[in-house]
């Protein structure tokens, strides 16, 4: 089992641009969450999917969307990129929803850099 | 206002000495705690919960509700305890968000 798959590993996109990033989660899993991790900080939730739905949002703009599919993949797009959105983007994967009594499973992350 | 605090950014203890990871956290209600450990070049993994109350590579944590903390000990570190520590939060029972500190690096000298 490869675990939970991020895609791509890095990235570098300039000012204005759009992104879109992939992860794949943990076979078994059908819940997935996304995290911005700036350089020296703890990880920040995003937004949730479960269920194709975005079940839960932390505090960011409407700039973050993201997107599952009927296999729980999932994707988070960033439009009009700014300089403060370059961070390691991580993507974590749980069961059903009820994560705590399983945790979450991380990805090891997109490096998306912003010039 | 939900927030877990890491007082040290970096802990640096001898290998055999007693480790204390140190944890605040700030919440209304009973939330559930967790310790998260990330290795050089290895992704980020659930270490401990405090929840099923076990002990995990000889680290344990205890939730002080009275003082709000939740910190990670270990009484003999070893070398290979050197890593990235994230406390977390979340709350009971919810299915989402967890809310993370700072993190604290943990080196361990030979």
């Amino acid at each position: 089992d490869a675990g939970v798959t991020q895609s791509p590993t890095h990235l570098i996109k300039t000012r204005g641009q759009q992104v879109t990033l992939r992860c794949s989660p943990k076979s078994g899993h059908d819940t997935v969450s996304w995290y911005q991790q700036a350089l020296g900080q703890g990880p920040q939730f995003i937004f949730q999917y479960y269920e194709e739905e975005e079940r839960q949002r932390g505090n960011f703009p409407d700039r973050f969307s993201g997107h599952q599919f009927p296999n729980y993949s999932s994707e988070l797009n960033v439009n009009a990129l700014l300089l403060g959105d370059s961070a390691l983007y991580l993507c974590a994967s749980s069961l059903g929803g009820a994560f705590y009594n399983y945790g979450y499973t991380f990805g090891s992350g997109t490096r998306l850099t912003v010039v | 206002a939900q927030r877990v605090t890491q007082p040290e950014k970096l802990l640096s203890v001898f290998k055999g000495a007693p480790v204390e990871l140190k944890c605040n956290y700030s919440y209304s209600g009973s939330p559930e705690l967790f310790w998260y450990v990330q290795y050089s070049r290895q992704r980020l993994q659930l270490l401990l919960r405090h929840i099923s109350r076990e002990s995990i590579k000889g680290f344990t944590a205890d939730l002080n509700k009275g003082e709000t903390s939740f910190h990670l000990k270990k009484p003999f570190a070893q070398e290979e305890d050197s890593a990235m520590y994230y406390c977390a939060l979340s709350k009971s029972g919810n299915t989402g968000k967890l809310i993370f500190g700072q993190g604290t690096t943990l080196q361990v000298k030979p």
